[in-house]
């Protein structure tokens, strides 16, 4: 089955710790992205890449940094700069142009120590 | 850069009657999509339905089905015959047909009355 997988479900981060976030997509998908949610709030762009080696700011950036070394995959990395990083992260993937819907994986749920 | 607002924070409706929720846009382009996603209290965000903007019919998917108004850039959601199930919050997202980004609106919570 072609989806997106994100892991861990649950990630405990502690003081001055940087911790990463897994996403692996098997759709053939050009695009991938990093979405903060906060309680009661949207979703807030981190990072997305439209190709492999290549990515660029969202509205919510600092203190977060990624990598896109393969087409399937685009870790987050959480850094200690990030001083309020407990939120529910996800990650999503579309094909490059022609309009295509975003699809979402299951989320990551990230809580401070 | 564009933005989405739903002025609706919280909806209810009684079973297996009929709501809309609201969704307006502001963008000076003339090719866009957008779309209406579901986030059950599981937290995956599902796509509901997806509407072309050089497409004059509304989508419909089933027991969902939107009203596009173009020159009002307004989109909303009608879901009829409401499920229990339909309980979640509702996203509105719009997509330039030049670019990749998606922009989000903040959300309807619609809770579904047995």
């Amino acid at each position: 089955d072609g989806g997106i997988t994100q892991s861990p479900k649950y990630l405990f981060r502690k003081e001055g710790q940087n911790v990463t976030l897994s996403c692996e997509q098997n759709l053939n998908h050009d695009a991938m992205y990093w979405y903060r949610q906060d309680p009661g709030q949207g979703l807030r762009l981190i990072y997305y890449s439209q190709i492999v080696n290549d990515f660029q700011k969202g509205d919510i950036a600092e203190g977060y940094s990624v990598s896109r070394e393969k087409k399937e995959s685009f870790p987050l990395t959480v850094t200690s700069a990030q001083k309020n990083p407990t939120a529910f992260y996800l990650c999503a993937s579309t094909i490059q142009g022609t309009g295509g819907t975003q699809y979402f994986g299951p989320g990551t749920r990230l809580l401070v120590l | 850069a564009q933005t989405v607002t739903q002025s609706q924070p919280e909806m209810s409706v009684q079973e297996a009657e009929t709501v809309t929720l609201s969704c307006t846009y502001d963008t000076s382009e003339s090719d866009y999509y957008l779309f209406w996603y579901k986030q059950p209290p599981s937290r995956q965000m599902i796509l509901v339905i997806r509407q072309e903007a050089y497409k004059q019919q509304n989508a419909t998917e089933n027991r969902f089905s939107v009203n596009f108004q173009k020159a009002a850039k307004s989109f909303s959601l009608k879901i009829s015959d409401s499920q229990l199930g339909d309980a979640a919050m509702y996203f509105c997202a719009y997509r330039s047909a030049r670019g990749n980004q998606f922009y989000f609106g903040t959300g309807t919570s619609l809770t579904v009355i047995p």
